[in-house]
């Protein structure tokens, strides 16, 4: 079965400045994705980013970046020039790409960012 | 394209009691996934709907949850009999399968609060 890891449960930046969101992930398959979601206080799950294992350039949207090493199975999301609304719950999650077949996301516990002015 | 809408935002209820919880899909998506998630945890996947038909239930789905599809547009879930340990925030997603990828985008969740 598949299982993500987010080893840190709080952390937090000064504006303008960058940080760097850890997730490990243990799966047997070599086809699958891998997101980051955002959820802001008392406010709705928010797709930040999306990598394909297949693919190896990391992904990049915008401030957002991810480093994702398939050998070590892990997927790091870095965040840079942080901005106050960057606050919020990050959650890592993994998805089995399957044609046809039931494709939920396996979630990591999260980790709180807080960003301070 | 407003997005996943759900309702209501907030539900409290009596333990014992029946609820009802609506989502709306983004219009053209065919994938409708609920999930459910506990203060500081992640989501845990319940049910998930491929156009009308109910492809899978988690074992977390007791058979006092039931979840229906009707043509393919709206989904509902119900969870009768309600015990404290359903209150939640109740997620619903729904995505566009194109040649095997997907993204699931969600709605802004019910939070149900069982006394």
């Amino acid at each position: 079965a598949q299982t993500v890891t987010q080893s840190q449960p709080e952390m937090s930046v000064q504006e303008a400045e960058t940080v760097t969101l850890s997730c490990t992930y243990d799966t047997s398959e070599n086809n699958y994705y891998l997101f980051w979601y955002k959820q802001p206080p008392s406010r709705q799950m928010i797709l930040v980013i999306r990598q394909e294992a297949y693919k190896q350039q990391n992904a990049t949207e915008n401030r957002f970046s991810v480093n994702f090493q398939k050998a070590a199975k892990s997927f790091s999301l870095k965040i840079s020039d942080s901005q106050l609304g960057d606050t919020a719950m990050y959650f890592c999650a993994f998805m089995k790409p399957r044609a046809g077949n039931n494709r939920k996301l396996i979630w990591g516990l999260g980790t709180s960012l807080a960003v301070n002015p | 394209d407003t997005g996943v809408s759900q309702n209501p935002r907030h539900k409290i209820t009596k333990r014992g009691q029946n609820v009802t919880f609506r989502c709306d899909p983004i219009s053209e998506h065919n994938r409708l996934y609920w999930y459910r998630q506990t203060l500081g945890q992640g989501p845990e996947f319940l049910t998930y709907f491929q156009n009308e038909a109910q492809l899978e239930k988690s074992r977390l789905l007791s058979d006092r949850f039931s979840a229906e599809r009707p043509k393919g547009s709206f989904s509902t879930l119900e969870i009768q009999r309600t015990e404290q340990g359903d209150s939640a925030m109740y997620l619903c997603a729904s995505s566009l399968e194109v040649r095997s990828q997907e993204t699931q985008y969600f709605g802004p969740g019910t939070r149900l609060l069982v006394l």
